[in-house]
């Protein structure tokens, strides 16, 4: 079963607000990513996580902060947003983390900031 | 230059129709090659991915041409259900996975 589940599905919230997003495989993948996809844009990678490690931050500003407490967790921390980080949020996992593994992605978060 | 870089599009085709999609990479060093399909406010969905040898799924025919660094998706006999916006993808890592995707090439087929 390729199925990787995102919470929430909606989220809106103020600049002063935190708020997680959460990412969940049981495929026994052992990488995990985070994408931002604005409207009728491609996504963009933000992280990369291979066995639990960060192996790839794409530069991404310090307000996003990921972790990955196990092998089929992930979360992403939000804090101290703008509006301009409006954008749907995709988690994916891949077997391994090698270059030809395929990435399954889950149905995202739609953020909106306020 | 843009590392991927798709048809514009939109492709607007009858049902019946075989319509073709190209792709072109920048990074040489590319190892792996997909084609993804992303509906309106959905997921990408993986459709294929794309091997030297070319590959067929279906009604889907893919093909990798490694010195021109193009990649191509063919559909035959297009369905109302293959509207969606078709995406490019090329892993740039040879030892990681970090996809770069292309900006989408819109299908819509009508009756």
């Amino acid at each position: 079963d390729t199925e990787v589940t995102q919470t929430p599905k909606h989220l809106v919230m103020g600049m002063t607000n935190k708020k997680s997003l959460k990412c969940e495989q049981h495929m026994g993948h052992r990488a995990m990513y985070w994408y931002k996809q604005k409207a009728k844009k491609p996504p963009e990678l933000m992280f990369v996580y291979s066995y639990e490690k960060l192996s790839i931050n794409e530069s991404v500003p310090s307000r996003f902060s990921p972790e990955c407490p196990n092998s089929s967790l992930l979360n992403l921390h939000l804090h101290a947003l703008q509006p301009e980080d409006s954008a749907l949020y995709l988690c994916a996992s891949s077997h391994s983390g090698r270059a030809r593994d395929e990435q399954f992605f889950g149905p995202g978060t739609r953020l909106t900031v306020l | 230059r843009k590392e991927v870089e798709q048809d514009p599009g939109p492709f607007n085709v009858p049902e019946g129709a075989t319509v073709a999609f190209n792709c072109t990479y920048s990074n040489s060093a590319s190892q792996s090659f997909f084609w993804y399909r992303q509906d309106c406010r959905k997921e990408p969905k993986l459709l294929m991915s794309v091997y030297s040898s070319g590959n067929e799924d279906g009604r889907f025919t893919a093909q990798l041409n490694r010195a021109s660094q193009y990649i191509s998706l063919l559909i035959r006999d297009s369905k109302l259900s293959d509207s969606a916006t078709y995406l490019c993808v090329v892993n740039g890592d040879p030892y990681g996975n970090k996809l770069v995707f292309g900006a989408g090439t819109i299908l819509r087929v009508k009756s």
